[in-house]
């Protein structure tokens, strides 16, 4: 069981826009920053952004996120075929002294 | 090319040890805090262990502490985990990755930027 809370799946069709969120507490989304990262099938999962405003080359614009408190998003905006993928979050937890994961979000373009 | 390429997955019974491999190339090894992150298959992602860039740090999650040694060779360009005890539950897909952090405050992440392709570990009976 994980502890930072992604819906298990999201979905929209061509051009769309999804949001996939991510719940956490005071120890790590409500004290740190949050990562992204994008795992297509069957491959090795790939840094989507490291903090709100790190986003590595090659990531296209389309993909944004947001923080509020102990909560954040990520959005993919014209959600395009290639976008399929799971989608997980992350950040460091100050009590547990690690980094910690949600479980997962798996957005499925229709 | 930057690269991370884990070896030493394989099937196992339960209370048996194994050692995993992680080599590196394409960057400067010593550099980097490199971390092990486990992935049930089809389940998300859980921190396992993390070694500073010179093996002075060590740390390993709390459902496996005393069960795990994290090692590097610098010279070698190649991280280590070693496992005994092994569980079912610790069947999994076995990640090397490179630690890359920064900010601060409420700023401050700790990402992995770099991600081999993982190495399956099986525990059954």
């Amino acid at each position: 069981h994980s502890v930072l809370t992604q819906p298990p799946s999201a979905s929209g069709t061509p051009g769309q826009r999804v949001t996939i969120s991510c719940s956490g507490n005071s120890s790590n989304i409500g004290s740190n920053d949050v990562t992204w990262y994008q795992q297509l099938p069957g491959a090795a999962p790939k840094l989507l952004f490291s903090g709100l405003h790190q986003r590595p080359s090659g990531v296209p614009d389309r993909f944004s996120v947001s923080k509020s408190g102990t909560s954040a998003s990520l959005a993919i905006s014209g959600l395009q075929s290639e976008d399929e993928a799971d989608y997980h979050c992350s950040a460091w937890d100050d009590s547990l002294s690690c980094p910690v994961f949600g479980g997962g979000t798996k957005v499925t373009v229709l | 090319e930057e690269q991370l390429v884990e070896s030493g997955g394989t099937l196992l019974r339960p209370g048996e040890s194994l050692r995993l491999s992680c080599e590196a190339s394409g960057f400067n090894f010593e550099d980097y805090t490199m971390n092990w992150v486990r992935q049930v298959p089809g389940k998300g992602l859980q921190w396992v262990s993390g070694i500073n860039w010179n093996g002075d740090s060590l740390a390993y999650a709390d459902s496996m502490k005393g069960r795990l040694t994290i090692s590097r060779d610098n010279a070698n360009r190649s991280l280590f985990l070693q496992m005994s005890g092994l569980r079912a539950e610790d069947t999994a897909l076995y990640y090397c990755a490179r630690v890359k952090e920064g900010g601060g405050g409420t700023d401050y992440y700790y990402a992995f930027d770099l991600w081999g392709p993982g190495t399956l570990v099986t525990v059954s009976s």
